[in-house]
């Protein structure tokens, strides 16, 4: 069983530019969530997709975007760069989305993006 | 919207138990309380999780006030591979499985 892979691992940008990170479900897991993790500080949720769709969204502006592929991988997008969304960006999976009590999400290693 | 308190760090000896506190005095009687470590930057990995009452596996325990509004991680034989900072997380209701982290708890584990 393959565990959650994101790419790539470190990444530098400038200031307005954009930027797409990628993020490889664990097998057999249909909703991937993303998260933001600025330096000391836990991570903050960004938003969530179940089966291609958006399943919820965090306090983020929508310069942040995402999209699910149907073998549902994901990608987070980020347009228009700034200094602040320097951080760790997480991408976790799960089994199931909507209608269930508990799920557990399993995270990927991360992707660290620096903002010069 | 993090709904949990936890102390900003801990020490604990190598061996010995180290006991976690997290509060989360506003729960709700249909959420769940899970609990989450980080090492270093890596992702986060899942530790346990638990509704009412208390839980046990592998790793640690899950002690769960009758008032829900309050629980303790327990790592019964801390090791230094367990440094790391520790997430209480109550996941809100009606959002899916969405995860609301808070600061979290620094654990250093002492030789």
């Amino acid at each position: 069983e393959t565990g959650v892979t994101q790419s790539p691992t470190h990444l530098i940008k400038t200031r307005g530019q954009q930027v797409t990170l990628r993020c490889s479900s664990q097998s057999g897991h249909n909703t991937v969530s993303w998260y933001q993790q600025a330096l000391g500080q836990g991570p903050q949720f960004i938003f969530q997709y179940y089966r291609e769709e958006e399943n919820g969204r965090g306090n983020f502006p929508p310069r942040f975007s995402g999209l699910q592929f149907p073998n549902y991988s994901s990608e987070l997008n980020v347009n228009a760069l700034e200094l602040d969304d320097s951080a760790l960006y997480l991408c976790a999976s799960s089994p199931q989305g909507r209608g269930v009590s508990y799920n557990e999400q399993f995270f990927g290693p991360g992707t660290r993006l620096t903002v010069l | 919207d993090a709904k949990t308190t936890q102390p900003t760090s801990m020490d604990c000896a190598e061996g010995r138990a180290a006991n976690l506190p997290c509060n989360h005095s506003t729960i709700s009687g249909n959420e769940y309380v899970y609990w989450y470590r980080q090492i270093h930057s890596q992702g986060p990995q899942y530790i346990i999780h638990g509704l009412k009452n208390n839980e046990t596996n592998e790793m640690a325990s899950l002690i769960i006030t009758e008032d829900r509004k309050s629980s303790t991680l327990i790592l019964p034989h801390a090791t230094l591979r367990d440094t790391a900072v520790y997430y209480c997380i109550v996941r809100v209701a009606n959002t899916g499985n969405q995860f609301y982290f808070g600061t979290g708890t620094s654990l250093t584990v002492i030789p």
